[in-house]
């Protein structure tokens, strides 16, 4: 069975840090496209970031492109989501995703929050 | 970065109604169109990909349709689990986007 499992999360100031972390399980990770995707409270889901089987194919959205970094770890079967200079804006619940044919994101984690308040 | 439109973005329907969602892309997207329902503190989950395709586990009452810039996503008769919010999602560009979602009420 695939599972993904988010942690990491919690409130954090502005301008603070914090590294999400994604536990995948029941396939074989370095076989996937893998993505990080947030949702703030009332609203649609927003990509963030993508990273290739390998780790060589790296995007990111334009509202977060030089805060956040997202890293893979294909021996320890874990992705990886650094933040930096933290905002407001930033508070969302954020999902770990499996991206595959065509660019479906198949699975999804159950989430974790971020809250960045002072 | 391609834009998603969705329309309506809410509607309420009755049990056994046929219901439609539209989502349009700001550019050609060929087929590379996603639809995802979402429920109350849960995480999305994939109906449909590659516009047409349903995802393992899908009821057959959900469908989709389209290519270049407009899509549908049709549930042939509505049941009371189908209660959510579903959103397109493009996967044509570098750089994936979601539409607005619309949110599916049952009278």
């Amino acid at each position: 069975e695939v599972q993904l499992v988010e942690s990491g999360g919690g409130l954090v100031q502005p301008g603070g840090s914090l590294r999400l972390s994604c536990a995948a399980s029941g396939f074989t990770l370095g076989d996937y496209w893998m993505h990080w995707v947030r949702q703030a409270p009332g609203k649609g889901p927003v990509w963030v970031s993508g990273v290739n089987h390998d780790g060589t194919d790296i995007r990111y959205a334009d509202s977060v492109k030089g805060r956040v970094t997202i890293s893979r770890d294909n021996t320890k079967n874990t992705l990886y989501l650094q933040m930096d200079s933290l905002r407001a804006e930033d508070t969302a619940v954020y999902y770990c995703t499996r991206g595959s044919v065509s660019g479906r994101l198949d699975y999804w984690g159950q989430g974790t929050l971020v809250t960045v308040s002072s | 970065d391609i834009q998603m439109t969705q329309s309506p973005s809410s509607l309420s329907a009755s049990v056994g109604d046929r219901v439609t969602i539209t989502c349009r892309a700001s550019q050609s997207i060929a087929h590379f169109l996603n639809w995802y329902y979402q429920k109350p503190g849960k995480a999305p989950k994939l109906l449909i990909y590659a516009a047409s395709n349903l995802q393992s586990g899908v009821p057959s009452r959900f469908s989709g349709s389209g290519s270049g810039t407009d899509f549908t996503l049709t549930v042939s008769s509505l049941q009371p689990e189908d209660s959510a919010t579903y959103y397109c999602q493009q996967s044509y560009g570098a750089l994936f986007t979601f539409g607005p979602g619309t949110k599916v009420n049952i009278k």
